[in-house]
């Protein structure tokens, strides 16, 4: 299995483009997720879906959508690229397991410049 | 809110010393409680998790965290410390209530062991 996967690692935006930036997973778990994490920030959650078909937003939704076509993709798109998006993005899947969640797995990140 | 704390943002020790790294979270219900740990220029790996039973749990390299519900906390502890072990840390809840998977993240400590 290759678990999670990312596309691109690196991006450069200049402002006022769009972008998409693409996850996908190959151990059919029903929850992925998109983070951000920005220094000495951790990891901010900026949506989430529990299968196909059905997405939420997490704490910082803002300047972003998302898509869930199929269980195995979940990308992010960034409509209007602004600085403060600047940051590494990290897509990750997990399986609800008997004990409500188990392990979220992570992708290799993609680093975003905005300028 | 819910949330987690993460006292020690920035912990340098010498090879072979003692780690204890804390971590607080504030749900008082039933909760599972991860560490994550992220290499230089690497995505998050689990260290190990706790759900039930045991309140000492031990992961992978050495490591080992101790659950205290008393005090809301699940700090990683490692007995003698190497310079591969250079790395950011991260505690991370997910509260049994919720249905959507959603794990709380603590800021994260980052961790710099000296040769």
């Amino acid at each position: 299995n290759a678990g999670v996967t990312q596309t691109p690692k690196f991006r450069i935006l200049k402002i006022g483009q769009s972008m998409t930036l693409q996850c996908t997973q190959d151990m059919n778990h029903n929850y992925m997720y998109w983070y951000r994490q920005d220094p000495g920030m951790g990891l901010k959650l900026i949506y989430y879906s529990v299968g196909a078909g059905i997405t939420d937003k997490g704490e910082v939704p803002n300047g972003y959508n998302v898509s869930r076509s199929t269980t195995e993709d979940f990308p992010l798109r960034l409509e209007l690229a602004a600085p403060s998006q600047t940051s590494v993005y990290f897509c990750a899947s997990s399986y609800p397991g008997t004990s409500g969640l188990d392990e979220q797995f992570f992708g290799p990140g993609t680093r975003l410049t905005v300028l | 809110a819910q949330s987690v704390s993460q006292h020690n943002h920035h912990v340098i020790l010498s090879e072979a010393a003692s780690l204890e790294l804390g971590c607080n979270y504030s749900y008082g219900g039933t909760v599972n409680l991860f560490w994550y740990v992220q290499y230089p220029g690497q995505h998050l790996q689990l260290l190990l998790k706790y759900f039930s039973g045991d309140p000492l749990v031990k992961g992978i390299k050495g490591f080992e965290a101790e659950f205290i519900k008393s005090k809301f906390s699940f700090n990683l502890r490692k007995p003698s410390v190497q310079w591969s072990d250079t790395a950011e840390y991260f505690c991370a809840a997910y509260h049994g209530s919720s249905n959507t998977g959603k794990l709380i993240f603590g800021q994260g400590t980052t961790l710099q062991v000296k040769p």
